[in-house]
């Protein structure tokens, strides 16, 4: 079967680092998707690795690593309204998003 | 980036009515649209899929004749929900793809059904 895993909630301090983990075994590889979700709202697209390396947007970095299955979302110098759900998805063989079922990062002041 | 609009963003609705959702994307060609409902506290799970001009693909327990999926043109896809009923109440997102393989998400429709 296809599966995505990553944590289910993790905590940070503001003005840290915090890095959120993907691993995912899913049917042929499209490329991998992070978005961010605030509470009501829907996702907004932060990044997209279908090369293995590192791909640095700002103050968000995202990793991959197809032989392993993983990739990591990394968030610099923390602000409050980085609070948020964090959800990993892969494209599979047929064009379809498979997605986990998200981060909750709450930041603390 | 592209845009895509979903509207309404919040919708009331009585039960036994039905309630349309518009999905555009408005400066690209989506060539394939997904759409999404999201429970309470739970990741999106994806409804069905359509491409411009064919019938769309249901998920496996996504009711066809209750969710009403029309991707009439490149830049328009609708979701109908008929006969709606409380537990449709959700939150429902549609997202479209292009010739490329990153997908767009609208802004979400809040249903409501009273």
């Amino acid at each position: 079967g296809q599966n995505i895993d990553q944590p289910t909630e993790m905590t940070a301090t503001e003005g840290a680092i915090v890095q959120i983990n993907c691993t995912y075994q899913t049917s042929g590889f499209n490329g991998l998707f992070w978005y961010q979700q605030h509470a009501g709202e829907a996702p907004t697209f932060l990044s997209y690795n279908v090369l293995d390396g590192l791909e640095e947007k700002g103050r968000f970095s995202s990793f991959l690593s197809r032989s392993k299955g993983y990739s990591y979302l990394l968030l610099k110098e923390l602000q409050m309204k980085d609070s948020a759900s964090y959800l990993c998805a892969v494209m599979d063989s047929n064009y379809q998003l498979i997605w986990g079922a998200g981060t909750k990062l709450i930041i603390k002041p | 980036g592209a845009v895509v609009s979903q509207h309404p963003s919040r919708v009331i609705c009585k039960s036994g009515t039905s309630v349309k959702i518009e999905c555009r994307s408005l400066d690209f060609q989506a060539t394939t649209m997904f759409w999404y409902r999201q429970f309470p506290k739970k990741s999106l799970m994806l409804m069905a899929t359509s491409n411009e001009g064919s019938k769309a693909t249901y998920e496996q327990g996504v009711e066809k004749d209750k969710f009403l999926i029309n991707h009439a043109s490149l830049t328009l896809s609708t979701l109908t929900v008929t006969s709606a009923h409380p537990e449709d109440s959700s939150f429902y997102i549609c997202s479209a793809r292009g010739t490329d393989t990153e997908a767009f998400f609208g802004q979400g429709t809040r249903l409501t059904v009273v």
